[in-house]
């Protein structure tokens, strides 16, 4: 199965609010990480990356931590608006697998709400 | 720069029909995918191409094939169309081969009856 999987399928917040989406893996040889913003009828966008030798990366109101003790990843939207209503995936990279490919998890779909 | 161009967008077939996806892109990269999207789950890879000539097989390869034509393009069979095969595809691309992010297409709805 998947090693990269999504503590909540949906998550609803206000218009406004911070917005924390999280996500568990199992591999520790994983090296690297992804977060893609997916809307509807749409592909996959990057959003921001994380490679395992840093903990937080900050990007334009976003920012992913990365805890690698406990294998969690997370990506925190601050001031969440409605453009930001999306299906969001991590994936990650596992360290020597074929290809550096990625594995996706299922991933979470944030509405935002007025 | 139209990053990576997928068509059809739609697609009806009936059972045991064929057809190919095709994709392009013009980022110069050397490694393309495809991946398959069902409800629920999340991105499945089906086949992928490390540089031009090679292909290799992904997660879910089965019902499939796919040709790397050149550097920019990659196409996905579907010799005998299923059911199963009833899903939105998604071809992506990189310009390496460890760690990058890749850049994705806007997809394939395909609906086989």
């Amino acid at each position: 199965g998947e090693s990269v999987g999504l503590h909540l399928p949906t998550l609803s917040v206000q218009e406004g609010d911070n917005s924390i989406i999280n996500c568990a893996y199992s591999n520790s040889a994983s090296d690297y990480f992804i977060w893609y913003k997916q809307e509807s009828g749409k592909g996959p966008q990057f959003i921001i990356d994380i490679r395992s030798n840093m903990d937080k990366r900050q990007g334009q109101r976003v920012t992913v931590l990365l805890n690698k003790t406990v294998k969690h990843l997370s990506l925190q939207i601050a001031a969440t608006q409605p453009g930001d209503s999306a299906v969001y995936f991590c994936a990650e990279n596992v360290r020597g697998s074929t290809l550096g490919r990625l594995y996706f998890g299922r991933g979470t779909q944030l509405t935002v709400w007025p | 720069n139209a990053g990576v161009t997928q068509t059809p967008k739609f697609q009806v077939l009936k059972t045991g029909q064929s057809m190919t996806l095709q994709c392009a892109q013009d980022m110069n990269h050397n490694s393309m995918y495809w991946y398959r999207q069902d409800p629920g789950m999340g991105l499945r890879l089906i086949y992928y191409s490390a540089s031009e000539g090679t292909t290799d097989k992904g997660e879910v390869p089965n019902g499939y094939n796919v040709s790397r034509l050149n550097k920019r393009e990659f196409s996905l069979r579907l010799e005998s169309a299923a059911p199963s095969q009833t899903s939105v595809y998604f071809c992506a691309s990189k310009s390496g081969n460890t760690g990058e992010k890749l850049f994705f297409g806007s997809g394939t709805q395909l609906s086989v009856l």
